[in-house]
């Protein structure tokens, strides 16, 4: 199985902050990589999709980067709405896709 | 709009099998070429991806959880289920049924999530 990794998880931040997340794969992905939020009590909500590609709907503020083994996911201003937990997704191993095991997003 | 929901017992004995289904609405379950997944989540922890089936009725499973697994699909009522058998504690979570598209592993359709506890 591909192992996912994110770090931190959790993280203490401010409205108007930039804040970044980044998730590490055990090998190799290309660009085969998803970010999902979750609020408390909700299913997970797909962000961005192929590493950079934001899903429809989704505002500007939230970008992803990366290839290879190593992934950010990047908000540009952290708004109050954002207070959430972060996943990331590996779908390159398509028999098998695994989670990173989250980031929680917590007011400071 | 496709929508899913699950439906099942919330509270399974240990040792017995843990039965789940989801009706996908707005939408046929046979078209669109996706496949339908079942996800898991224990209280306080991280998302761990159950397996899935295309409408075809084929699987592939979690290698972690593949030998207590089983994923139907039923067409005609436009349903998909989970088995897992010989559960434990550790199987406590909220189980989500969820879509991708045969294209992008992505997932795109999520049910609501429903809460199954293993207690005698």
């Amino acid at each position: 199985d591909i192992q996912m990794t994110q770090s931190p998880s959790t993280l203490s931040a401010s409205v108007g902050d930039r804040v970044t997340i980044t998730c590490r794969a055990s090998q190799s992905i290309s660009s085969w990589l998803a970010w999902y939020q979750q609020k408390p009590g909700k299913a997970p909500k797909l962000l961005i999709y192929k590493a950079s590609s934001l899903e429809s709907g989704v505002p500007s503020r939230f970008s992803g980067s990366g290839s290879g083994t190593e992934f950010t996911l990047t908000i540009s201003s952290l708004q109050p709405d954002d207070f959430a937990t972060y996943y990331c997704q590996q779908y390159n191993s398509y028999f098998a896709l695994t989670f990173g095991g989250g980031t929680k997003v917590e007011i400071k | 709009q496709v929508q899913l929901q699950e439906s099942g017992p919330g509270l399974v004995k240990p040792s017995q099998t843990l039965s789940l289904t989801c009706t996908v609405s707005g939408g046929s379950i046979s078209s669109g070429s996706y496949y339908w997944s079942w996800i898991r989540q224990p209280a306080g922890k991280g998302l761990e991806w159950i397996g899935r089936i295309y409408t075809s009725g084929s699987t592939n499973y979690n290698p972690s959880l593949k030998s207590r697994v089983t994923i139907s699909v039923d067409t005609s009522k436009n349903q998909f289920s989970l088995k897992l058998s010989s559960v434990t504690a550790a199987d406590t979570a909220v189980y989500y049924c969820a879509g991708h598209s045969s294209s992008v592993g992505v997932f795109d359709y999520w049910g609501q999530g429903t809460l199954v506890t293993v207690s005698s």
